[in-house]
């Protein structure tokens, strides 16, 4: 079955210091999305993208944060300079259609800031 | 805005069914509900999701309230790999936003 892969599995960066995070969606998927998860709390929706833009985005996802889908098949998280406060899990999900298909979810990439 | 309310926690002892409720008294008529659910140290995994009858396939069955206010999620047998949090959650109105609430923490009595 075909799945979402995110690389790396766990990232350690210096606070101040640019991270990306790599995620592969599901190849004929077109809605992509970012997800992150403080340890101990609840999923937060970051952010959607469909058709090369920005769909929504929440109040955590400030400029600090920019996506891209620089080749076709890659989806990636960049936050500019990191702080203590990033550190979490972030998830990158892809949806054939979101209103009537799930999003399909990867594993996750645990960031931890020092 | 889309809104879900769940029970905080469950218990079940493995091997029987188990109903996780949960209320969307705001969802609008086109919207499908759906069920994911996070094991520890995973990410969210889909469970199912349904628009107005129910719904059943090899994970659980998804029962709709006929308007469509509620729904409940049923494990036939719990066994203890379904220890996890469940989440019921709608997609925001006119967005391509889904929204997780605090879900239900599903713990499995061997």
């Amino acid at each position: 079955e075909p799945e979402v892969t995110q690389t790396p599995s766990h990232q350690v960066t210096q606070m101040g210091q640019e991270v990306i995070l790599r995620c592969v969606p599901i190849s004929n998927h077109l809605y992509f999305y970012w997800y992150r998860q403080i340890l101990g709390q609840k999923v937060e929706f970051l952010v959607s993208f469909y058709n090369n833009e920005i769909s929504e985005k929440s109040e955590i996802f400030d400029d600090q944060f920019s996506v891209e889908r620089p080749d076709g098949s890659n989806f990636t998280l960049k936050i500019r300079s990191t702080k203590l406060e990033d550190s979490a899990m972030y998830f990158c999900a892809s949806s054939e259609a979101p209103r009537r298909s799930p999003l399909h979810f990867g594993n996750g990439t645990r960031l931890t800031v020092t | 805005d889309a809104k879900t309310t769940q029970p905080n926690s469950m218990e079940s002892n493995e091997e029987e069914p188990v109903h996780l409720p949960c209320n969307h008294s705001t969802i609008s008529g086109t919207d499908y509900i759906h069920w994911y659910r996070q094991l520890p140290s995973q990410g969210p995994e889909y469970v199912i999701h349904g628009l107005t009858s129910n719904v059943n396939n090899r994970m659980a069955s998804l029962a709709i309230a006929e308007d469509r206010k509620s729904s409940t999620l049923i494990l036939h047998r719990a066994t203890l790999r379904d220890a996890a949090v469940y989440y019921c959650i709608l997609r925001i109105s006119g967005t391509y936003k889904y929204i997780f609430g605090t879900g239900t923490r599903l713990k499995v009595l061997a």
